[in-house]
Order: C-alpha cells, then structure tokens, then sequence
C-alpha cells in the first residue's frame, strides 16, 4: 500500500521557467510533510517541510503548497536552475510518540535544460 | 553545527558473508537514528530506528539487524548477506524530544552483493 505518491517519475523545465514537482498521500494522519532533493549516490539533502496547519510554506526559490482536503502538496522551484536537476523525494509523517517514521514517495527526476 | 557519516562509502560482498555498515552523528545529544533502503528506482524505505541507547525497532522483517551501542552510534548488520541485500544504505538523524520530523541524511552506503 503506497501512502505516499509521486507519479510522475520524471520532469523536464527549460532553465528560468517555473518547476513544479506534485505528491499525493492517503494516510488523514499525516501531519507534517517534507521535500528533500537526492543527487546520484548521495543522501538526499532537506529542502523544506510544511505542517498541516499551514496550506503554504516559502524558503526562497522553493514555495510548498498543502491541500489536505485533495490530500495533495506540490513544491514550486522559480526559477528553475541547472543545479536544480536531481531527483525530489516527498515524505510524510504521522503524529506520534518517540522518532517520527517517515513515509517517502518514489522520487520524480527533475532535468532543468540551458 | 552537526554532521553525520557512514561508512563504508561502497561494498561488494559475496552471498552468505556478515555485513557491518556503521553510522555516527556528531554536534547534538540523544538523537533519534534511522536506517532506509533505497532499492534500485524505488523510494526510500525505513529499516530500523532507535530513539535510544539499546533501543532498536524494525519496520520490516528481513535479514539485517540493528544495533545502538552508544548515544550517537548506529550499526547495521546481517549474518548471512542475500543477493536481494543490495542497495544503497542511508543513516539520518532527528532530534529527539521535543518533537521534531525532519530528518537529516548521511552519504549513503553502495552495497553490492554478489
């Protein structure tokens, strides 16, 4: 059962233009949703996270959007850059005691073009 | 500030020898400690966590096992290694209490079994 999805594996921006990256999820208790970005034979580098009480979260070129009632967030990266080519990884996790277990999608592939 | 290493950085090992990927954080006290798989193509899947010194829970019955000898030490390990092993190991850490969700990954581990 996947609870978190991506599905779109793989995108393509020209550089300067808008990227947007998009994640559904199933679980209702997830409460706290992260974007992190992974180059090849790396581990994959926090981007930005959003907490369910919030529908928007801004860190410079990167904006994440939070629709709980379609279940749905979205990670905007304007302008889009060439370093920005990686893969993006959303997570969720759930409110809980102790360490909090997250719950990944399968990643889209990001390629910005010159 | 806190950094987190692994090592090795790539291993390849023949079917049915032990496995020893270790983990340490430096910079923060009682940490939570996380192992994920990320198979070829596939997201990253939570193996173990510790929220503790001894304290070890799995997510998924497999071949490996996990060990937390000290605070910010994190061992993963098996006895017989199997073809379905390989992959590509990541360590991350969170605070512990108060809450927190975002995790912080190390390099990553290339382990290939043959």
């Amino acid at each position: 059962d996947q609870q978190v999805k991506q599905n779109s594996p793989s995108l393509s921006v020209q550089e300067g233009r808008i990227s947007i990256l998009n994640c559904d999820y199933t679980n209702s208790m997830f409460d706290y949703f992260l974007w992190y970005k992974k180059y090849p034979a790396e581990g994959p580098t926090f981007l930005i996270s959003i907490s369910s009480i919030k529908d928007k979260n801004e860190d410079g070129r990167f904006t994440v959007f939070l629709n709980k009632s379609a279940k749905h967030l979205s990670l905007h990266i304007v302008p889009s850059q060439p370093g920005d080519s990686a893969v993006y990884f959303c997570a969720a996790s759930a409110r809980k005691q102790g360490a909090q277990k997250l719950v990944f999608g399968q990643g889209t592939r990001l390629t910005i073009n010159p | 500030s806190q950094t987190i290493h692994q090592w090795p950085a790539t291993l390849v090992q023949p079917v049915g020898s032990p496995l020893s990927l270790e983990c340490t954080v430096e910079g923060t006290s009682n940490p939570n400690l996380y192992w994920y798989r990320q198979a070829a193509g596939r997201g990253l899947q939570l193996l173990f966590y510790s929220v503790g010194i001894g304290q070890i829970s799995s997510e998924v019955p497999q071949n490996l096992s996990a060990s937390r000898p000290q605070d910010r030490q994190f061992i993963l390990s098996s006895k017989k290694l199997l073809l379905s092993d390989s992959g590509f190991y990541l360590c991350a850490w969170s605070e512990g209490l108060p809450r927190t969700d975002t995790q912080y990954f190390g390099p990553g581990t290339r382990l290939t079994v043959l």
